[in-house]
């Protein structure tokens, strides 16, 4: 069974900086993309960063570039989102997704996103 | 960046009417357009990917169809649990965007 859970999440001050974790399991996360998506409260899906199974290929939201930076740990089937300089509306639930499989040289297509994790809270205020 | 329209935001219907949602997408993107479902408090679920092929081990009752820029999401015998919101994304191109989203109540 596919299995993805989020971590990190918590309260953080305006301008400062958090580390989100996400442990896969279930499937072999090394030949997967994959992405985080948030979710303010009461609000709508917004995508914002995307990995290829090696690391090759990054994309970011315009909401998140240059403040958050996406990775991943395949020998510890893991993805994470180094989140820096937070600011009030970056408040909402974190989920990670799994995309594509790709192939034996890292080449993801395109993709949704067929497994969700539960989602971890963020929350940024004074 | 490409950006997605749902209609309606809301929708109220009874158990088992047809439903229909529609997507339409800024610029073509061919068949990229992927819908989930999300029940409160929940992570969200791939329904339909690719347009139109539903994903594996949910209800017929789930179709889709478009491309190019319009798209439909058909629920055609509502039921109890077909309660949520619904989302469209298009995956053509990054950014990849979601719709705002439908809510959809049942009378």
């Amino acid at each position: 069974e596919v299995q993805l859970v989020e971590s990190g999440g918590g309260l953080v001050q305006p301008g400062g900086s958090l580390r989100l974790s996400c442990a896969a399991s279930g499937f072999t996360f090394s030949r997967y993309s994959m992405s985080w998506v948030r979710q303010a409260p009461g609000k709508g899906l917004e995508w914002l960063s995307y990995i290829s199974s090696y690391s090759t290929a990054i994309y970011y939201a315009g909401s998140v570039k240059g403040r958050f930076t996406i990775s991943r740990d395949n020998a510890k089937n893991s993805l994470f989102l180094q989140m820096n300089s937070l600011r009030d509306e970056d408040t909402a639930a974190y989920y990670c997704a799994r995309g594509a499989y790709c192939n034996d040289d890292g080449v993801c297509p395109l993709s949704s996103f067929d497994s969700w994790g539960q989602g971890t809270l963020v929350t940024v205020s004074s | 960046d490409i950006q997605m329209t749902q209609s309606p935001s809301s929708v109220s219907a009874s158990i088992g009417d047809r439903v229909t949602i529609t997507c339409r997408a800024s610029q073509g993107i061919s068949s990229w357009l992927a819908w989930y479902q999300q029940k409160p408090g929940k992570a969200p679920e791939l329904l339909i990917y690719a347009a139109s092929i539903l994903q594996g081990g949910l209800p017929s009752r789930f179709s889709g169809s478009g491309s190019g820029t319009d798209f439909t999401l058909t629920i055609s015998s509502l039921q109890p649990e077909d309660s949520a919101t619904y989302y469209c994304q298009q995956t053509d191109n990054f950014p990849y965007t979601f719709g705002q989203g439908t809510k959809l109540e049942i009378k």
